[in-house]
């Protein structure tokens, strides 16, 4: 099994849809979760963290289920601009130096 | 600004050849790290250091090797004996301790075998 897994993709939504984002994790001793954003060629760039209480920033909602070892993140009302691969990560150790990232899940945003 | 730095942008390299990619921060970082991305894949570590003149195999070490010999800079050098070396490198940092402290990317190289 995979350390971190997340949905194959792609998805093509219209604008303004709303659409979820899945990833599970093997290691239950995991400390962190984050999600990243990676453009088309470009490198990722931090997204959002994802705290045991989930957590909001604007359209953007993360959820994590420690039990279930999963992580979720929503956007909401889409926009062009959201088009990108979006990586779920996860901390595997108490000092934050052992990161794993997901394969990513495509997203194309449509007019 | 702060930041991390990484070139070339575009590297071809010949069979046998051995190349260096240079990775320069300027964020104080104590860490940093070697990732490798192929088409349609997550990042796979290569290298990654946390202190000056101190750095740890990843997933992936072999063909590659790295040098710490300043806080700011971790170049990596792909051997001849990484067999498939076309790929997308990634350089990150970030701050020692702190479960979420994020890690910083550089905006990559990439790297062709002709």
């Amino acid at each position: 099994r995979k350390e971190v897994e997340q949905d194959p993709g792609p998805f093509n939504v219209p604008e303004g849809a709303t659409v979820a984002f899945n990833c599970t994790y093997s290691n239950s001793a995991s400390q962190s979760f984050f999600w990243y954003r990676q453009d088309c060629r470009k490198e990722p760039k931090l997204l959002m963290s994802v705290y045991s209480s989930g957590n909001e920033d604007g359209r953007f909602t993360a959820q994590l289920n420690r039990a279930s070892q999963y992580i979720s993140l929503l956007i909401r009302d889409s926009k062009l601009s959201d088009s990108a691969t979006y990586l779920c990560v996860v901390n595997g150790d108490n000092y934050g130096q052992n990161f794993v990232f997901g394969p990513g899940t495509r997203l194309s945003v449509l007019p | 600004d702060g930041g991390i730095t990484q070139s070339p942008k575009y590297l071809f390299r010949k069979e046998g050849q051995n190349v260096t990619l240079s990775c320069e921060q300027n964020l104080n970082h104590d860490a940093m790290y070697w990732y490798r991305q192929d088409p349609g894949q997550g990042l796979r570590l290569i290298y990654y250091s946390q202190i000056v003149n101190d750095f740890q195999k990843g997933d992936i070490a072999e063909g590659y090797s790295v040098s710490r010999e300043k806080k700011e800079s971790f170049p990596l050098t792909v051997t001849s004996a990484q067999k498939n070396p076309t790929a997308f490198y990634l350089c990150a940092s970030k701050q020692r301790g702190g479960t979420y402290n994020e890690q910083f990317f550089g905006p990559g190289t990439r790297l062709t075998v002709l």
